[in-house]
């Protein structure tokens, strides 16, 4: 069983539609990210949630709305698509912060390839 | 800033050579991990070293870190050509909110 999921795997739309990619962890993880990986493969993160609250929000602009219902999915919802939103979208999540401060590995999932016309 | 920065950007070897990788950041971390891309696919983490160590292993691979010079490196032993992949550094800045940073990642090629 896959551990990270995302959904779809390939999006293909027109400039100014809203979609939307959902995400599901059955880790068990308590926080969830959106990272955005551009043409040059540079990966960068969106948002985080730990328990369903927002955690980080990295001056993404509003037009990208997360939201998670429960601590095993988040979901993007993009509104208002431009160009400049062609990218893959990967989904990850991590255990809990460790004791002593000391943070573990992030699980992928296999990303969300969107294509802006 | 970007925090990570690996070299070289891409690298191409014979199998059963070695590959080594490095990376380097700006600030002080809790932790370096590698993670390693195939084409088309998601990230998979390989291996997390903590800001007090110094060395690692994991199978075939070999990290370092040395915090003074805030680097590291990737060393791949006997590589095979399934390990033709992109290899990228993410750290996790101390005192930091739970993300990582990536770096823009080695894309490496092994030849058979």
């Amino acid at each position: 069983d896959t551990a990270v999921s995302q959904t779809p795997k390939y999006l293909v739309t027109q400039m100014g539609n809203d979609k939307s990619i959902k995400c599901e962890q059955n880790l068990g993880h308590d926080t969830m990210y959106w990272y955005k990986q551009d043409s040059k493969k540079f990966l960068k993160i969106m948002f985080s949630y730990n328990n369903k609250e927002l955690i980080i929000n990295e001056t993404v602009p509003n037009r990208f709305s997360p939201k998670s219902p429960d601590k095993a999915h988040l979901n993007l919802h993009i509104n208002s698509l431009e160009l400049g939103d062609s990218a893959v979208y990967f989904c990850a999540s991590s255990h809990p912060e460790a004791s002593g401060g000391v943070r573990n590995e992030q699980f992928f999932g296999p990303g969300t390839r969107l294509t802006v016309l | 800033s970007q925090q990570g920065e690996e070299d070289p950007q891409a690298l191409s070897i014979q199998e059963g050579e070695n590959a080594t990788m490095n990376c380097s950041y700006k600030t002080s971390i809790n932790n370096l991990q590698w993670y390693r891309q195939n084409s088309g696919r998601g990230l998979v983490h390989l291996i997390l070293i903590r800001s007090n160590e110094r060395e690692k292993h994991s199978g075939r691979l070999r990290v370092t870190l040395d915090t003074s010079k805030k680097s590291s490196s990737l060393l791949i032993t006997a590589s095979r050509a399934a390990d033709t992949a992109s290899y990228f550094c993410a750290t996790d800045a101390w005192g930091g909110s739970e993300k990582l940073v990536f770096g823009k990642g080695t894309k490496l090629t092994v030849n058979p």
